[in-house]
């Protein structure tokens, strides 16, 4: 298994619908994880931090399954402003220090 | 509360010239970290500082790539004899207790 694996998209969903990434990660001893969102020819931004069995911010949904090595991400609602990439982020080792990024899901929302 | 600062924002070298990026954390970090993103790839981890300390450097390429962050200044990261394979966006960040504040990167154009 990779180290971190994202299905690249792009997803093109209409305004107002519901999309959801999944990632799958390799290192059974990460204790937390993040989402990060990248927007074209920008720097990532930290979107959610991902801990025990999920998170919640307004639209945005994380679960975490640790049994099965796979986060995903849950956008309710889905705006323009939306369309971006997003990043599924795993801990290089036991802390979290350093990162391993996914290659990023593609997100395109239109009117 | 200036966030991380990155400079230049745009580098352009011919092949065999020196590349220097610079990167200043966010007040009160003294932790800094170094990702390079390739064209169509996720950002990979370079290198992790602290003053005057290389923390981890297991990213690096292991010749022509060098980085340091003195006591004073801001970190470098210092390319030699660059290639058109070096050609890419490079981001700090720096943290605090956890997650990332990204800069807003330096591309760097080998010609």
């Amino acid at each position: 298994r990779k180290e971190v694996e994202q299905d690249p998209g792009p997803f093109n969903v209409p305004e107002g619908a519901t999309v959801a990434f999944n990632c799958t990660y390799s290192n059974s001893a990460s204790q937390s994880f993040f989402w990060y969102r990248q927007d074209c020819r920008k720097e990532p931004k930290l979107l959610m931090s991902v801990y025990s069995s999920g998170n919640e911010d307004g639209r945005f949904t994380a679960q975490l399954n640790r049994a099965s090595q796979y986060i995903s991400l849950l956008i309710r609602d889905s705006k323009l402003s939306d369309s971006a990439t997003y990043l599924c982020v795993v801990p290089r080792g036991s802390g979290y220090s350093t990162l391993t990024f996914g290659k990023g899901t593609m997100l395109l929302v239109s009117p | 509360n200036a966030g991380v600062m990155q400079n230049p924002r745009h580098l352009v070298r011919r092949r065999g010239q020196e590349a220097r990026l610079r990167c200043s954390p966010m007040k009160g970090h003294s932790h800094v970290y170094w990702y390079r993103q390739l064209p169509e790839e996720g950002l990979k981890f370079m290198v992790y500082l602290q003053k005057e300390n290389i923390i981890d450097e297991s990213g690096m390429p292991k010749e022509r790539f060098s980085a340091e962050f003195p006591k004073e200044g801001p970190s470098i990261l210092r390319i030699q004899q660059v290639v058109r394979g070096d050609s890419a966006a490079y981001f700090c960040a720096s943290s605090p207790e956890e997650g990332y504040t990204f800069g807003s990167g330096t591309r760097l154009t080998v010609v």
